[in-house]
């Protein structure tokens, strides 16, 4: 498979805990993006990259989060002392910037379930 | 938060009707796409259109842009049971419109068989 590959696609914590979740996007492609959703909601946009290099963050993505791209190939995106308030699908997507389709490639989504 | 919102929020017609979505926004736009989200799964494209065009199709979509109000509509004719998702209208800024998305709240599509 060579689409968007999101990893763990379930995850439930306790509130106060750390998680981290992995995005290998597709190979040739030098953006990534971190989304958040919630259910009944449009995804909401948390971070993206060109290559390594973070280029534009929410103000979603509060200092308890944090997300990189070490070698412009997978990302993580790491959520310290989660609240009930971080349950969401966290969305990653990945594309080429010069594309003119414009098209966002999507991963399946990993769920976080803050108990 | 949101820039668009899609209306109606939810939808439900007969197998072989059309379907009708319709997406505003807040912002000046050079993009507006189109994505599909089947329940719990990751979103996929289906139609970008440049804030210079007026109309796209592809297959059974067409989609009309009316930039002085700001508004979208997305057509799906002869609707089958696959089309039942959910449908996301998304703008940005960028020049090839994959800078940052911003999506709307959303249309869930319900075919009946």
């Amino acid at each position: 498979d060579t689409g968007v590959s999101q990893n763990p696609r379930h995850k439930i914590t306790k509130r106060g805990q750390n998680v981290t979740f992995r995005c290998d996007p597709i190979s040739e492609h030098n953006r990534l993006y971190w989304y958040r959703q919630t259910l009944g909601q449009g995804p909401e946009f948390l971070t993206y990259f060109q290559n390594e290099a973070q280029l534009e963050k929410s103000r979603l993505l509060s200092d308890r989060f944090s997300a990189e791209r070490p070698k412009g190939s997978f990302s993580t995106l790491e959520i310290q002392r989660t609240e009930q308030g971080d349950s969401a699908m966290y969305l990653c997507a990945s594309s080429l910037a010069d594309m003119n389709t414009g098209e966002l490639f999507f991963g399946e989504g990993s769920r976080l379930t803050v108990l | 938060s949101q820039q668009g919102e899609e209306d109606p929020q939810a939808l439900s017609i007969q197998e072989g009707e059309n379907a009708t979505m319709n997406c505003s926004y807040k912002t000046s736009i050079n993009n507006l796409q189109w994505y599909r989200q089947n329940s719990g799964r990751g979103l996929v494209h289906l139609i970008l259109i440049r804030s210079n065009e007026r109309e796209k199709h592809s297959g059974r979509l067409r989609v009309t842009l009316d930039t002085s109000k700001k508004s979208s509509s997305l057509l799906i004719t002869a609707s089958r049971a696959a089309d039942t998702a959910s449908y996301f209208c998304a703008t940005d800024g960028g020049n090839f419109g994959n800078e940052k998305l911003t999506f709307g709240t959303g249309t869930r599509l319900t075919i009946i068989p």
